[in-house]
């Protein structure tokens, strides 16, 4: 069966610190990945999406970047993290085009 | 605007009643899908309807789409302490490429 793991599962930060999350995906091979930030009591808002290894898309100007350097691995980082930062993380991924996605455990960042 | 809209924002009922939610949507889609957020946890999904259908069912739940009308309902029918939890909608765009657009959420509490 598939499953997804997203690491840490809540992570404490100073402005201007650098910043890695990782998600990997395992039991299937060449799924879409999603990155999502969901502020509190709020809806998701997509960050970037990948199709393949190399092949990120950027859907929202902002601080945060994304890289895909292996089939099932999907990692957000920052250079130098802002307070608006803060947020919940999601990571997601589906078998194509507006299938079905499937969630990770999500990471809390507080930025500070 | 958002391309989905939840209505209510927020919903309190007593335990074995129905609770319907409704999603509203601007552009065509391929399919609606219907995900269950519980509090601090990734998205569960629950339903995908895809745009040629009007209705599906799952255990409790309903799930209408009307295209012309461009909006979707969910019903969960007999309501459970445990289904206290926020509900997503998520359109696939016709025009979307490879990702959903997630609505704001409606925040469901079921009380014993």
């Amino acid at each position: 069966s598939q499953t997804i793991h997203q690491w840490p599962a809540t992570l404490v930060q100073p402005v201007g610190s650098p910043l890695s999350l990782e998600c990997t995906v395992e039991g299937t091979s060449n799924p879409n990945l999603y990155w999502y930030r969901q502020a509190a009591g709020r809806g998701l808002q997509l960050l970037f999406y990948s199709v393949g290894i190399g092949q990120i898309s950027s859907e929202v100007p902002q601080n945060l970047s994304a890289s895909r350097p292996q089939d099932r691995q999907f990692i957000l980082s920052s250079k130098k993290l802002l307070l608006s930062d803060s947020g919940f993380y999601l990571c997601a991924w589906s078998t194509g085009k507006q299938e079905t996605q499937y969630f990770g455990p999500g990471t809390r960042l507080l930025v500070l | 605007s958002q391309q989905g809209e939840e209505d209510p924002q927020a919903l309190s009922i007593q335990e074995g009643e129905n609770a319907t939610m409704n999603c509203s949507y601007k552009t065509s889609i391929n399919n609606l899908q219907w995900y269950r957020q519980n509090s601090g946890r990734g998205l569960v999904h629950l339903i995908l309807i895809r745009s040629n259908e009007r209705e599906k069912h799952s255990g409790r739940l309903r799930v209408t789409l009307d295209t012309s009308k461009k909006s979707s309902s969910l019903l969960i029918t007999a309501s459970r302490a445990a289904d206290t939890a926020s509900y997503f909608c998520a359109t696939g765009l016709i025009q979307g490429a490879q990702k959903l657009v997630f609505g704001q959420g409606t925040r469901l509490t079921i009380n014993p």
